[in-house]
């Protein structure tokens, strides 16, 4: 079965920790991207990748960044957590070479941070 | 990319269709209606695109108007197992599935 795996489902962080969130996928797709999902507010787009050493902004970067350092793992890095980053934090891949371009989703990461 | 406009949620009978519809009256040409789901706890799952024409596949049918600014996806029988919310996003081609999710529907299939 192809999939992308998060490395944690839950992960519980004090205030102004360095927090790592791992991604991976087994597909060989050439895109990645981070989400985080907040009641209320839907999924949000952090930042997204579309090849390796690549990285884009997506709408709310403040306070992440990313690594992608090689084509199946797509990091985001929280540099110093804070409360209002507690959240569902969801990874997903998808391939130029799939015409429909879906995204694939990992399971997701629930991030509490205190 | 347009944005879309759904209800917050539905009610609908195990073996029924369900239909939930979409509005995006602001849609480019070249833009694709695209249909996803989250199931609780899960991260959402891709059901079926289309640009024009009505689509159908194992999962579902799109039916998208004429003139484009609206559609509906129908689930011909929900099952319990179809309990999720469900998002209808708007995207033009070429963006790599970077995709803006909204709050979707929530359907709440029922015995």
């Amino acid at each position: 079965d192809v999939k992308v795996t998060q490395s944690s489902r839950y992960l519980v962080k004090r205030t102004g920790e360095k927090v790592f969130l791992e991604c991976v996928q087994d597909m060989d797709h050439e895109n990645m991207f981070w989400y985080r999902q907040d009641p209320g507010l839907g999924l949000r787009l952090i930042y997204f990748s579309y090849d390796v050493k690549m990285k884009e902004k997506g709408d709310i970067p403040e306070g992440y960044s990313v690594s992608r350092e090689k084509k199946e793992r797509f990091s985001l890095i929280l540099e110093s957590a804070s409360t209002n980053q507690t959240s569902m934090y969801l990874c997903a891949s998808s391939s130029f070479r799939d015409r429909r371009e879906k995204l694939l989703f990992g399971s997701g990461t629930q991030l509490s941070v205190l | 990319d347009a944005k879309t406009t759904q209800p917050t949620s539905m009610d609908c009978a195990e073996g029924r269709a369900a239909n939930l519809p979409c509005n995006h009256s602001t849609i480019s040409g070249n833009e694709y209606v695209y249909w996803y789901r989250q199931i609780h706890s899960q991260g959402p799952q891709y059901i079926i695109h289309g640009l024009k024409n009505n689509e159908t596949n194992e999962m579902a049918s799109l039916i998208i108007t004429e003139d484009r600014k609206s559609s509906t996806l129908i689930l011909p029988h929900a099952t319990l197992r179809d309990t999720a919310v469900y998002y209808c996003i708007v995207s033009s081609t070429g963006t790599a599935s970077k995709l803006t999710f909204g709050t979707g529907t929530r359907l709440q299939v029922t015995l």
